[in-house]
């Protein structure tokens, strides 16, 4: 019954280095959202996942980025030769399905992603 | 462009003090908004959500007002308690506009409640 959750909680890589950041969202949950938060600004959409759909990755800033969702449960984004301005908090959130419009989100407590 | 617009960027208050948040947004058509706390270290949780039609809601010693014609939104926490310390983010959504729904997120408002 446990919330979203995030691992790590912190990651320090160093520049050019490839990370994985994973996302178990609720269970039963079928929508399924990446955002980034970068200090003093919001949140930033990246990629959203909903079932067996396409996913929708307008989001994404280049594509160093990736995400994949496998068995519409677990999500893995994946950031490719990470550059300093990667740094920030990667949040995870999942909702219910997104067929209406005031499903909530429910957010994990976020990577705290540092690249040196 | 759609957008949303915060005031103020920071606040600091007493706590037993009441204070109010402020949201403008241009995002039309309109949906919803919702009002997240987001404490420092953790991921956003909704306080509450205002459609179209409401004007007022309240959620304990939090009550946010919208006025979908002027396009603004405040949160109104009363008594506050220390454990109010938080950024508070305004996300109004759009009607469609895909996954997303033209979900746009504040930057937030961070309070701070001093004993």
């Amino acid at each position: 019954g446990a919330g979203v959750s995030q691992s790590p909680s912190n990651k320090v890589t160093e520049k050019g280095k490839d990370v994985e950041l994973r996302c178990d969202p609720i269970s039963g949950h079928t929508a399924l959202y990446w955002y980034r938060q970068s200090l003093g600004q919001g949140l930033e959409f990246l990629i959203y996942f909903q079932g067996n759909s396409a996913p929708d990755k307008s989001g994404l800033p280049s594509d160093r980025f990736s995400a994949e969702r496998t068995g519409g449960s677990v999500s893995t984004l994946t950031i490719q030769r990470t550059q300093q301005e990667d740094s920030a908090v990667y949040l995870c959130a999942s909702s219910a399905h997104s067929g209406s419009s005031y499903n909530e989100q429910f957010f994990g407590p976020g990577t705290r992603l540092t690249v040196l | 462009k759609n957008q949303v617009e915060q005031s103020p960027q920071s606040l600091i208050i007493l706590e037993g003090k009441n204070c109010t948040l402020q949201c403008n947004y241009t995002v039309s058509p309109f949906s919803n908004l919702r009002w997240y706390k987001q404490d420092t270290g953790r991921g956003p949780v909704s306080l509450t959500i205002m459609t179209f039609s409401e004007n007022t809601k309240s959620n304990g010693r939090y009550t946010a007002t919208l006025d979908a014609d002027t396009k603004q939104s405040s949160l109104h926490i009363t008594a506050s308690q220390l454990s109010d310390s938080a950024s508070y983010i305004c996300v109004p959504k759009g009607v469609g506009g895909g996954s997303q729904g033209n979900l746009i997120f504040g930057k937030g408002t961070k309070l701070s409640v001093k004993p």
